[in-house]
């Protein structure tokens, strides 16, 4: 399973965008990036996935660049409530019929002010 | 997705005792992931259930500390045996509902003393 590197912490005022970067040099050609959300005292939740280019959804965008080696998770207009801990994982994407376990990395502390 | 519930949420326990936190899902699933997150740490794979066999544990993980069950395929037991201080942590299950990513229960914080 592909290693993930991140940030271990990002500071971010609201309102402003946060890009929370995560290096996976060792990305295997059928692996997919997902990111997750961990609230304290939750479990984590999906954010998004992708495999190339660019991902968009209602929470999130996240960026992949054609060597695939690294992924940005871009956060448009955080609030208060997006602190978080935001983890990014590489692996055989969810919904394809064949479970696997995930390898968490340690993860990106965001902390939103005001 | 699937949603999961997890019980309990919480408990405190004498060490030496035992605890079975068991997770209930929503829809049929092939495969149960249990997972544990230490105090401020990330999460650790301790083992994958599937129903109509023994679960597969990681490295550091083994059966008799930690026995599971997965009597069917909606439902799933995990025991911590002969419990001590150090497995005070946060246990969660996991499944991959089969879109949106995999969905995690809420976890149940377990206290030893």
């Amino acid at each position: 399973l592909a290693k993930t590197t991140q940030p271990i912490s990002m500071d971010s005022y609201e309102g402003q965008e946060v890009n929370i970067t995560c290096s996976h040099n060792n990305i295997a050609t059928n692996d997919y990036i997902t990111w997750y959300q961990q609230f304290p005292s939750q479990g984590p939740r999906f954010i998004i996935q992708g495999y190339k280019t660019k991902v968009t959804n209602e929470v999130a965008s996240l960026f992949i660049p054609a060597d695939r080696k690294s992924s940005t998770l871009s956060l448009p207009r955080v609030s208060l409530s997006d602190t978080a801990v935001y983890y990014c994982l590489v692996g055989v994407p969810s919904g394809t019929g064949t479970a696997s376990k995930l390898t968490f990395g340690t993860g990106t502390r965001l902390q939103v002010t005001l | 997705s699937a949603v999961i519930s997890q019980k309990p949420s919480r408990d405190i326990c004498q060490r030496g005792t035992s605890l079975t936190i068991q997770c209930q899902v929503d829809s049929q699933v092939t495969m149960m992931f249990w997972y544990r997150q230490q105090p401020g740490q990330s999460l650790t794979l301790i083992a994958t259930a599937n129903q109509g066999s023994e679960a597969t544990y990681e490295s550091g993980f083994v059966i008799d500390k930690f026995p599971i069950s997965r009597p069917n395929l909606t439902f799933s037991t995990l025991t911590v045996s002969n419990m001590s201080p150090e497995d005070s942590s946060i246990y969660l299950c996991s499944v991959d509902p089969g879109n949106y990513g995999y969905t995690f229960g809420s976890g149940t914080r377990l206290t030893v003393v």
